[in-house]
């Protein structure tokens, strides 16, 4: 079963890019990657989710590289609002039914 | 569009008593699981559901029952509450059979205090 690291904070000024990544050494040949965003008193919110290579939606692009051994969430311009703590999640892969969640990383934006 | 709900929002116990934190979901979604939220220590899988009359164990699963009778409630059940079992509970659901391919829907939590 794949566990995750984070690190544990991050800061970052308003409209700056931040990138979050987490290592995932053990992720099984089927697994996803997800991110998800978590605000005080809220459950999590899925953000994105990739497989390999880079995701990109409207809120955030998802690098993963060849070995896929880690991945790097990236957040264009950050504004006050995305002050939360994010999540990397894998697993989902055939035959891994459970998920762990990591201990996440709590990101602060400093105006 | 209700989502996941879960009930109560708020509890208190003493040691010992127990409870059933309700979850429910109308999206028709066959894969339901609980986590547990402490400080520092991100969210734990308890148990978790990949369909009616199908359950399993997570991470933490010790002092917690589940059954999942129907497809849309997932009660978790705590028989004899500890100190230890005070947390932020979370239910989730995906229409993705194994969870991990694609989006996990959250409830808003059940914040439980054991005294």
């Amino acid at each position: 079963l794949a566990k995750t690291t984070q690190p544990i904070s991050m800061d970052s000024y308003e409209g700056q890019e931040v990138n979050i990544t987490c290592s995932h050494n053990n992720i099984a040949t089927n697994d996803y990657i997800t991110w998800y965003q978590q605000f005080p008193s809220q459950g999590p919110r899925f953000i994105i989710q990739g497989y390999k290579t880079k995701v990109t939606n409207e809120v955030a692009s998802l690098f993963i590289p060849a070995d896929r051994k880690s991945s790097t969430l990236s957040l264009p311009r950050v504004s006050l609002s995305d002050t939360a703590v994010y999540y990397c999640l894998v697993g989902g892969g055939a035959g891994a039914n459970n998920l762990f969640f990591g201990t996440g990383t709590r990101l602060t934006v400093i105006p | 569009n209700a989502g996941v709900t879960q009930t109560p929002k708020f509890q208190v116990l003493k040691t010992g008593q127990s409870m059933t934190l309700q979850c429910a979901q109308d999206m028709n979604h066959e894969y339901m699981s609980w986590y547990r939220q402490d400080p520092g220590m991100g969210l734990r899988l308890i148990h978790y559901s990949v369909g009616a009359g199908i359950t399993d164990q997570g991470e933490v699963p010790n002092g917690y029952n589940v059954s999942r009778s129907t497809t849309e409630d997932f009660p978790l059940r705590l028989l004899s509450a500890a100190p230890s079992q005070t947390s932020v509970y979370f239910c989730a659901s995906s229409s993705y059979p194994t969870g991990g391919a694609g989006e996990l829907f959250f409830g808003e939590g059940s914040r439980l205090t054991v005294l």
